[in-house]
């Protein structure tokens, strides 16, 4: 595709339920990153992956949070548990190799815990 | 541990003037790179510019140009004939080595027309 793409573009889940968020890279790019952006502040690091493996998980918060990319391309959030802490934008950003080149953003899924 | 600064909130500027966003980092790395990104409220992050420490020469795309200060840990960004189409939340970020972006708590662009 042209760009990043995230689905679904808004969530609304019940505190405890599960939700999963879906990032389509820019294709070709072995990199992908996911942030999350609190209401009113920058974006803060979660994870990275570099083709299939996490590179650098050292931003997930706790072990709700978990992610994957099978095959090196499509990656999915996965969080457990929800609370209403986790209310928040998610992004995910790709990148052509690695940490000298450009992160380009998708538009992010905005979730929110009730 | 790496931080970035950007002092100011909120700014203004008048449609055809030039505005400068202020960005203060911290980084015990000598090679890193420095982001400008601009948010609208689509939320798509889109980068404005892009500067490597290792060079000296300021970054400019059209409109948008730095001032980077490697001693001082400053890159500034300034917008030449800001166009109604500026206005956003603008982040400045810092990459070295580990590949996460840290950034700033952002500053919001006002435009008047």
């Amino acid at each position: 595709g042209a760009g990043v793409s995230q689905t679904p573009s808004n969530k609304v889940t019940e505190k405890g339920k599960y939700v999963e968020l879906r990032c389509d890279p820019i294709s070709g790019h072995t990199a992908l990153y996911w942030y999350r952006q609190s209401l009113g502040q920058g974006p803060e690091f979660l994870i990275y992956f570099q083709g299939t493996g996490a590179a650098d998980d050292s931003g997930l918060p706790n072990d709700r949070f978990f992610a994957v990319r099978p095959e090196g391309s499509v990656s999915t959030l996965k969080i457990q548990r929800t609370e209403r802490g986790d209310s928040a934008v998610y992004l995910c950003a790709s990148s052509h190799r690695d940490w000298i080149d450009t992160q380009y953003f998708g538009p992010g899924t905005r979730l929110t815990v009730l | 541990a790496q931080t970035v600064t950007q002092s100011q909130p909120e700014m203004s500027v008048q449609e055809a003037e030039t505005v400068t966003l202020s960005c203060t980092y911290d980084t015990s790395e000598s090679d890193y790179y420095l982001f400008w990104y601009k948010q609208p409220p689509s939320r798509q992050m889109i980068l404005v510019i892009r500067q490597e420490a290792y060079k000296q020469q300021n970054a400019t795309e059209n409109r948008f140009s730095v001032n980077f200060q490697k001693a001082a840990k400053s890159f500034s960004l300034k917008i030449s004939d800001s166009q109604l189409g500026d206005a956003a939340m603008y982040f400045c970020a810092l990459s070295e080595y580990g590949n996460k972006l840290v950034f700033g708590a952002g500053t919001i662009l006002r435009v008047k027309s």
